[in-house]
């Protein structure tokens, strides 16, 4: 089955400063990539996502990048906020089957 | 904007008791899923239904596990005869289509003494 990797586990930047977030997955057939934000106590909520027919999604300060080649795909938060602190998770999923997550990243924003 | 809801939000049983997690997906979804979250791990898949059948489950979801579309609205997880490590967070999701976005249910706490 498909095999999602995400780093870095944890991850601190400066309010303003840019994150980065990157996931390899192993299944090339493979073609549909959410990514969730999960604040404290509370439910995964769905902030971007990447269809493999595209290579860059861009959502205001959000933005998701795709290399189908590579078999990865990073998240991008640019101008970080501290309301942007929360774990973050990517997915895999093929023709609409099973979502397969990333272990999850906690970013924190420091003011 | 419509949401997934669940109840209840936090769930004390003991280990054999039978446990049933109740969840209202969006209306007009017609894919429904579970999957679990053990505290500090990653969210994994459980079961996904659709016109009332299982369409997929993983190795977790073992003869323990039961689904149910009891009525128009409502998308059951039972558990039979609950362990120890059945103690996680569980997620109701719904989507449009299968090939649309999942959307999450807050979740309901299941802490199994």
């Amino acid at each position: 089955g498909e095999n999602v990797e995400q780093h870095p586990s944890t991850l601190s930047v400066q309010e303003g400063d840019s994150a980065v977030i990157k996931c390899t997955y192993s299944d090339s057939a493979s073609n549909y990539f959410p990514w969730y934000k999960q604040e404290l106590g509370k439910r995964p909520q769905l902030i971007i996502d990447i269809r493999s027919n595209v290579g860059e999604k861009k959502d205001q300060r959000i933005a998701v990048t795709l290399n189908k080649t590579a078999k990865h795909f990073s998240l991008h938060i640019t101008e970080t906020q501290p309301e942007d602190s929360a774990v973050y998770f990517c997915a895999a999923s093929k023709a609409g089957n099973q979502f397969y997550f990333g272990t999850g990243t906690s970013l924190t924003v420091i003011p | 904007e419509p949401e997934v809801t669940q109840t209840p939000s936090h769930q004390v049983t003991q280990m054999g008791q039978e446990v049933i997690l109740r969840c209202v997906p969006i209306s007009n979804h017609l894919y429904f899923y579970w999957y679990r979250q053990i505290l500090g791990q990653k969210v994994e898949f459980l079961v996904s239904f659709y016109n009332n059948e299982i369409s997929e489950k993983s190795e977790i979801f073992d003869d323990q596990f039961s689904v149910e579309r009891p009525d128009g609205s409502n998308f059951t997880l039972k558990i039979r005869s609950t362990k120890l490590e059945d103690s996680a967070m569980y997620f109701c999701a719904s989507s449009e289509d299968r090939f649309y976005e999942q959307y999450f249910g807050p979740g309901t706490r299941l802490t199994v003494t």
